[in-house]
């Protein structure tokens, strides 16, 4: 597509359940990141996929946070058992690392547990 | 984690002066980015600067990157009411190519 798309663009839920959130990056764009925003703070790298080679998982906070990227294209990010604390907005980017790796984020998804 | 960190955190200016924000990083990079987030939604790309470049312009927009001391600064010039937002510096890549973004700058601009 045009540009990142991501769904929902807000969720709320309710603690203890289990939410999932989709990233579409532009079309041809290797790498893939998600980055998670607490209100008024800064972002929070969570992870990393770039083409084939194995996701760079050191930003997720706990293991209640897993993501897969499939076909190297549509990205989710799966947080079970919500917390609270897990409301942020959780932005996606994509880019082509070859390319000065200037990236192109989508609109955010913003969560609100219960 | 993050690596870079601007100062101040917030800046407030009357439109027309000139805003200048800073940033640090820690480690050594291939290239730094100054992105610009409107209302806690996606950020949109403004400029980059390679790491064997000292300053770089685009429009009312000047960066500079000092690496000796691993800080760069992003200058708006005569700034106006609609680049209220918060202004974000990127380093990177680290590992496989990700990018490490710091905690921004909250600028308002008042008309």
């Amino acid at each position: 597509g045009a540009g990142v798309s991501q769904s929902p663009s807000n969720k709320v839920t309710e603690k203890g359940k289990d939410v999932e959130l989709r990233c579409d990056p532009i079309s041809g764009h290797t790498a893939l990141y998600w980055y998670r925003q607490s209100l008024g703070q800064g972002l929070e790298f969570l992870i990393y996929f770039q083409g084939n080679s194995a996701p760079d998982k050191s930003g997720l906070p706990s293991d209640r946070f897993s993501a897969e990227r499939t076909g190297g294209s549509v990205s989710t990010l799966t947080i079970q058992r919500t917390q609270q604390e897990d409301s942020a907005v959780y932005l996606c980017a994509s880019s082509i690392p070859q390319v000065a790796n200037v990236l192109t984020f989508g609109a955010g998804s913003r969560l609100t547990v219960l | 984690s993050q690596q870079g960190e601007e100062d101040p955190q917030a800046l407030s200016i009357q439109e027309g002066e000139n805003a200048t924000m800073n940033c640090s990083y820690k480690t050594s990079i291939n290239n730094l980015q100054w992105y610009r987030q409107n209302s806690g939604r996606g950020l949109v790309h403004l400029i980059l600067i390679r790491s064997n470049e000292r300053e770089k312009h685009s429009g009312r927009l000047r960066v500079t990157l000092d690496t000796s001391k691993k800080s760069s600064s992003l200058l708006i010039t005569a700034s106006r009411a609609a680049d209220t937002a918060s202004y974000f510096c990127a380093t990177g890549p680290y590992n496989n190519n990700d990018m490490r973004f710091g905690a921004g700058t909250r600028l308002t601009v008042k008309p």
